[in-house]
């Protein structure tokens, strides 16, 4: 149980581009879903918390407008990276809390954004 | 807001020996603290997780205990093995909502 799938793994865009990213629990009802961002050997950094039907909480120091965050249900949250730049690359990982444990987080697989 | 702090940064261990993470934390509210194992290029893994409302928890070959007087926390891993070797991070919560994690640590079992 409390499995989160995230999709797409790995995806390669120009300049310019917007890139949307999916998070889905997919035996469970997220309560709450987070997206993080993690650069290479480092920590994750929180980047919004996003709960069904309402509009995302985004962390200090993170474009609303950039990065794009609609939950549209129980089981699907998505990501949107718009007009992509190179210094956007990074692995985005999103989570979900819910199901039999409310506590905890439960991540995705990532997703590995590179902005040519 | 909440601080978490990590030590060490890394950590390289003999096969068969004790590894021990520890973590502090500032906000006295915060009640929950999970722990993460991340292998390279893949998501983290939940492997122990405490509530405020007790000291120790165990599973296996992983303990964590928490001191809620100090804020602070710790991860003991006994019997090392080289599938062991990952990042690990902690965290602080007030619960449901959302994380903040330590910095992370770089285990290495050496065989």
């Amino acid at each position: 149980g409390a499995v989160v799938s995230q999709h797409p793994s790995r995806v390669i865009c120009k300049s310019g581009t917007s890139v949307k990213i999916e998070c889905r629990s997919l035996d469970f009802q997220a309560t709450t879903m987070f997206w993080y961002r993690q650069f290479p050997k480092q920590s994750l950094m929180l980047m919004a918390t996003s709960n069904e039907g309402s509009k995302a909480t985004y962390e200090q120091g993170v474009e609303k407008d950039k990065f794009l965050i609609n939950h549209a249900s129980l089981t699907l949250s998505t990501l949107t990276v718009t007009s992509a730049h190179p210094e956007d690359s990074s692995f985005y990982i999103c989570s979900a809390a819910g199901g039999g444990n409310t506590d905890t987080q439960y991540f995705g697989p990532g997703t590995r954004l590179t902005v040519l | 807001g909440e601080n978490v702090e990590q030590h060490p940064s890394t950590l390289s261990v003999q096969e068969g020996d004790s590894a021990v993470i520890k973590c502090t934390y500032s906000d006295s509210a915060s009640n929950y603290f999970p722990w993460y194992k991340q292998e390279l290029g893949k998501r983290p893994q939940l492997i122990i997780d405490i509530r405020s409302n007790v000291g120790e928890k165990k599973d296996q070959r992983i303990a964590v205990t928490l001191n809620k007087t100090a804020k602070h926390f710790s991860l003991h891993i006994t019997e090392t093995q080289p599938e062991d070797s990952a990042v690990y991070f902690c965290a602080a919560s007030m619960s449901g909502n959302q994380f903040y994690f330590g910095t992370g640590t770089s285990l290495t079992v050496i065989p």
